[in-house]
């Protein structure tokens, strides 16, 4: 089975602070996803990679970066956190490139609950 | 740009019963259609692909149907069980491989 991790479940940080979300899958998955879900918005592209060290801002990057340096591991970064970035944010891989397919579903982490105060 | 909506109102059925959830779009048609489980505090868990090209697909108790005209997916589950309480969030292709969610509609089954 695939599995997807994050760093934390629960976070809280103030106002101004630097932020990392940690996320690794271990089924070399070649594409790597964070989303941010708030009620009645769904779930939001932040950043996504389709490669190491390859990134593509998503819909609401603002605010936000992304580091890939190795396949297994996609890190969020919030410069400067504010409370405007409290949120449940996931991570999310997908296989991209099978041997015979393109597999488009995504295996999601369990999230990691963010209260910037 | 590309709008899903999904009905945000809760559907509450009786166990047994077929529960269907609609998933409308509002502009390109997209080369697929994905439908995702989510229970509460957890990450989505992928349930059915279905390709433009498709006019259904099934697996188990779940059914998907996909008209790109009426730009709408419906999503059935048979003989629905008190476990198939959940979101069901509806998410298109929007171009390669990057899809944008629905906000989900909360199903609810009652024994």
């Amino acid at each position: 089975d695939v599995k997807v991790t994050q760093s934390s479940r629960y976070l809280v940080k103030r106002t101004g602070e630097k932020v990392f979300l940690e996320c690794v899958q271990d089924m070399d998955h070649e594409n790597m996803f964070w989303y941010r879900q708030d009620p009645g918005l769904g779930l939001r592209l932040i950043y996504f990679s389709y490669d190491v060290k390859m990134k593509e801002k998503g819909d609401i990057p603002e605010g936000y970066s992304v580091s890939r340096e190795k396949k297994e591991r996609f890190s969020l970064i919030l410069e400067s956190a504010s409370t405007n970035q409290t949120s449940m944010y996931l991570c999310a891989s997908s296989l991209g490139q099978g041997r015979n397919f393109y597999s488009y579903e995504q295996y999601f982490g369990p999230g990691t609950r963010l209260t910037v105060t | 740009s590309q709008k899903i909506e999904q009905n945000s109102e809760a559907l509450n059925i009786q166990e047994g019963k077929t529960a269907t959830l609609t998933c409308n779009y509002t502009n390109y048609s997209p080369a697929y259609l994905q439908w995702y489980r989510q229970d509460p505090g957890r990450g989505p868990v992928f349930l059915l692909l279905i390709r433009e090209n498709e006019k259904e697909k099934r697996k188990e108790r779940l059914k998907v149907t996909f008209d790109t005209t009426l730009k709408q997916s419906l999503f059935h589950i048979t003989a629905s069980q008190p476990a198939d309480s959940a979101t069901y969030l509806c998410a298109l292709e929007a171009g390669g491989f990057k899809t944008i969610f629905g906000a989900g509609t909360r199903l609810f089954v009652k024994a």
